[in-house]
């Protein structure tokens, strides 16, 4: 099982708008920034949210983080057929002195 | 723009070795954060170990006394050695760099089967 949980998958129609959740606890989410990285079919993942919800040169503005307490949150707004991909959130763990991942969501267009 | 490149994946048995090295371009290993990342085979992402800032190196519980990280400044490569090799690290190993996941290399499969 995860450090941090999110959804097993997510889904929307093109131009929709998607929201994944990361659940986490006060040593890793509550404590430190999270980071979320996008995995396309058959490729490496890449990252997609910076802390405070900056994008790394490239990454369309219709992707967006935030946080709360010990949970955090992409959002796809817009939804187009090229962001069917898995997700993944990440934060640094004090407790662990390991950093954590989420078993990620699987992001399909209906 | 940065580029990583793994090598040295490979089938290997329970119990056995391999040393992986990342090769990085347009990136300076020894200035920066760099990390190993597993991907067992239709599952999710696992962190495995990191260096950093005056070799400092952190592992996951499920590698720690197996794995070691290290690098090599003059050749700007790292490396992850593998000793005690058990099926369960069967996975994609990735090359990571940067404090934020910045950069990741295409992986390299590691197999461990009898």
């Amino acid at each position: 099982q995860s450090v941090l949980t999110q959804p097993p998958s997510a889904s929307g129609t093109p131009g929709q708008r998607v929201t994944i959740s990361c659940s986490g606890s006060t040593s890793n989410i509550g404590s430190n920034t999270v980071y979320w990285y996008q995995q396309l079919p058959g490729t490496a993942p890449k990252l997609l949210i910076y802390p405070n919800n900056q994008r790394p040169s490239g990454v369309p503005d219709r992707f967006s983080g935030s946080k709360s307490g010990t949970s955090a949150s992409l959002a796809i707004s817009g939804l187009q057929s090229e962001d069917e991909a898995d997700y993944y959130c990440a934060a640094w763990d004090d407790s662990l002195n390991a950093w954590v991942f989420g078993g990620g969501t699987k992001v399909t267009l209906l | 723009e940065a580029q990583l490149v793994e090598t040295g994946g490979g089938l290997v048995r329970p119990g056995g070795s391999l040393r992986l090295s990342c090769a990085a371009s347009e990136f300076t290993v020894s200035r920066n954060y760099m990390s190993w990342v597993r991907q067992a085979p239709g599952k999710g992402l696992e962190w495995v170990s990191l260096i950093y800032s005056g070799d400092l190196t952190y592992y996951a519980d499920s590698v720690k006394g197996r794995f070691t990280i290290s690098r090599d400044n003059s050749k700007n490569m790292m490396y992850l050695q593998m000793n005690s090799l058990r099926i369960e690290d069967t996975a994609v190993y990735y090359c990571v760099g940067g404090s934020s996941f910045d950069y990741w290399g295409q992986g390299t499969l590691v197999t461990v089967s009898s």
